[in-house]
């Protein structure tokens, strides 16, 4: 059972909007602590694609956003590319914890 | 550039432990903090601890008190991350990550992980 919660998985059709939630409680997100994103590939290392809530590193296509909203964040991405299906994970600090945490994933599956 | 190199697989014994280093380059080694996280076959990510390779200072999640240890090496810009007991449980693939100043933020660069499997 994850600290944060995602929806197991998600799906849209190229060119279409999509939009992955991440709720969290008082304790992290609620507590005004900030939200990130990675992206991970099959095989591969989880990648960062939205720091700080809505801040996407050098190099990551303004097609992802982030935003945060009470106890929940949101990324959304648009104009889906088949090279988008991937795991989405998102992370906060937990000030309970004392530690980091993270949500359980999404599969984003593009139709 | 930032990178961080891991050590390759390990396959273990139920009850022995396991020893996995992330060597880091390309930036100032004692700067950010160093967390490491892992990935059950199939499973999501879970943060184990981290470690402020400027001061030796490390803070571990609750799960994993008394079996895990996170040691770092400044003459090699190396951090090491040890868990005892092992039980098929531990089977995963360990990655290390580079936080920022805090200990909180966001993790970036990830080494390419390293696969420890536990099996008699």
């Amino acid at each position: 059972q994850s600290v944060l919660t995602q929806p197991p998985s998600v799906s849209g059709a190229p060119g279409q909007r999509v939009t992955i939630s991440c709720t969290g409680s008082s304790s992290n997100i609620g507590a005004d602590y900030d939200v990130h994103w990675y992206q991970q590939l099959p095989g591969t290392a989880p990648k960062l694609l939205i720091y700080g809530n809505n801040n996407r590193p050098s190099g990551v296509p303004d097609r992802f956003s982030g935003s945060k909203s009470g106890t929940s964040a949101s990324l959304a991405i648009t104009g889906l590319q088949a090279e988008d299906e991937a795991d989405y994970y998102c992370q906060s600090y937990d000030r309970s914890l004392s530690g980091s945490v993270f949500g359980g994933g999404t599969k984003l599956t593009v139709l | 550039q930032e990178q961080l190199v891991q050590s390759g697989a390990e396959v273990k014994k139920p009850g022995a432990s396991v020893k996995v280093s992330c060597k880091a380059s390309g930036y100032t080694f004692t700067t950010y903090y160093l967390h490491w996280v892992r990935q059950a076959p199939g499973q999501g990510l879970e943060w184990m601890g981290l470690i402020n390779p400027s001061s030796g200072i490390t803070r571990y999640a609750q799960r994993f008190q008394g079996r895990l240890t996170m040691t770092r090496d400044t003459s090699t810009s190396t951090v090491y991350v040890e868990l005892t007991s092992l039980t098929s449980e531990d089977t995963a693939v360990y990655y290390c990550a580079r936080g920022i100043v805090t200990p909180m933020g966001w993790f970036d660069p990830w080494g390419q992980g390293t696969l420890v499997t536990v099996s008699s």
